[in-house]
C-alpha cells in the first residue's frame, strides 16, 4: 500500500528541547515536503526536497531544519523549539501533481 | 494580497445538490491545480488535480481551471453527507517547486 507515515503522532515538549519528526514514503518519490497547519492561516509548506541532498526553503521555514540523505525519509528538525511552533504538521511526498500526505503530527511546545 | 485566495465559509447545503468551490490565484506560472479533501483530524486527501487548462472529471467531481481568468473551481454532484468536509485548492508552478494551498473552504451536506 502506497503510503506517508510520520512519527511521532503526538508529541509535547518544553522550550528548547530539540526534537525531530520523522518522515517517510514507499512511492519512490523525488519530492517530499513539510508543511504546518494552523486555524484561520491553512497549510503553509516549511521546506521542501525535490532530491537527495537537494532541499528549498517554503514560506515559514524559520525555526526549522530537513536533511534528505536517503530518498524515502524527510525528517523535520526542531533544533530549539518555541510555543510558536505548536502546531499540526504534515508530511508529504508528490509525483507531478499528486501530492500524498501523511497521518500529521500534533506538537505541543510549552 | 495572499496567492491563493479561497472562501472559507462555513458553506451548507442539502443532501443532493451542486455544490460549487472555488479559488482565485494571482501567479499566472502555475500550472497545477489540486483539490483535496480533508476530514477533522485527518490529512488532506488528493480528489484530483489538473495540469494547465481545462476540465477533469471524476465520478460526481469535476474540477474545472480558467487560466485566462486566474479562477479554478471544484464542482460536486448529488452531494452526499459524507461529503461534509473542508475542501483545500493547491497550486505549483511545476512538479518539483513549491505548493500554495488556499485556506480552505468548510462544507456541510445536511441530510
Amino acid at each position: 500500500e502506497a503510503q506517508v507515515t510520520q512519527n511521532p503522532r503526538y508529541l509535547i515538549t518544553v522550550t528548547g528541547k530539540k526534537l525531530t519528526v520523522t518522515c517517510s514514503q514507499n512511492m519512490n518519490h523525488e519530492y517530499m515536503s513539510w508543511y504546518r497547519q494552523d486555524p484561520g492561516l491553512g497549510l503553509r509548506q516549511i521546506y521542501y526536497s525535490m532530491n537527495v541532498e537537494v532541499t528549498d526553503k517554503g514560506d515559514v521555514p524559520e525555526g526549522y531544519k530537513v536533511s534528505r540523505k536517503e530518498k524515502r525519509n524527510f525528517p523535520l528538525i526542531l533544533e530549539s523549539p518555541s510555543p510558536n511552533q505548536t502546531s499540526l504538521y504534515f508530511c508529504a511526498s508528490r509525483w507531478g501533481g499528486e501530492q500524498y500526505f501523511g497521518p500529521g503530527t500534533r506538537l505541543t511546545v510549552t | 494580497q495572499k496567492e491563493v485566495e479561497q472562501d472559507p465559509g462555513p458553506l451548507s447545503v442539502p443532501e443532493g445538490a451542486i455544490v460549487s468551490l472555488n479559488c482565485t490565484y494571482s501567479n499566472s506560472a502555475f500550472q497545477y491545480f489540486m483539490w483535496y479533501r480533508q476530514y477533522s483530524r485527518k490529512g488532506p486527501e488528493l480528489l484530483m488535480y489538473t495540469y494547465s487548462s481545462g476540465n477533469k472529471e471524476d465520478g460526481r467531481f469535476t474540477a474545472q481551471v480558467d487560466k485566462s481568468s486566474k479562477y479554478i473551481s471544484l464542482f460536486i454532484r448529488d452531494s452526499q453527507p459524507s461529503d461534509s468536509a473542508t475542501y483545500l485548492c493547491a497550486m505549483s508552478e511545476g512538479g518539483y517547486q513549491k505548493v500554495t494551498f488556499g485556506i480552505g473552504t468548510k462544507l456541510q451536506v445536511i441530510p
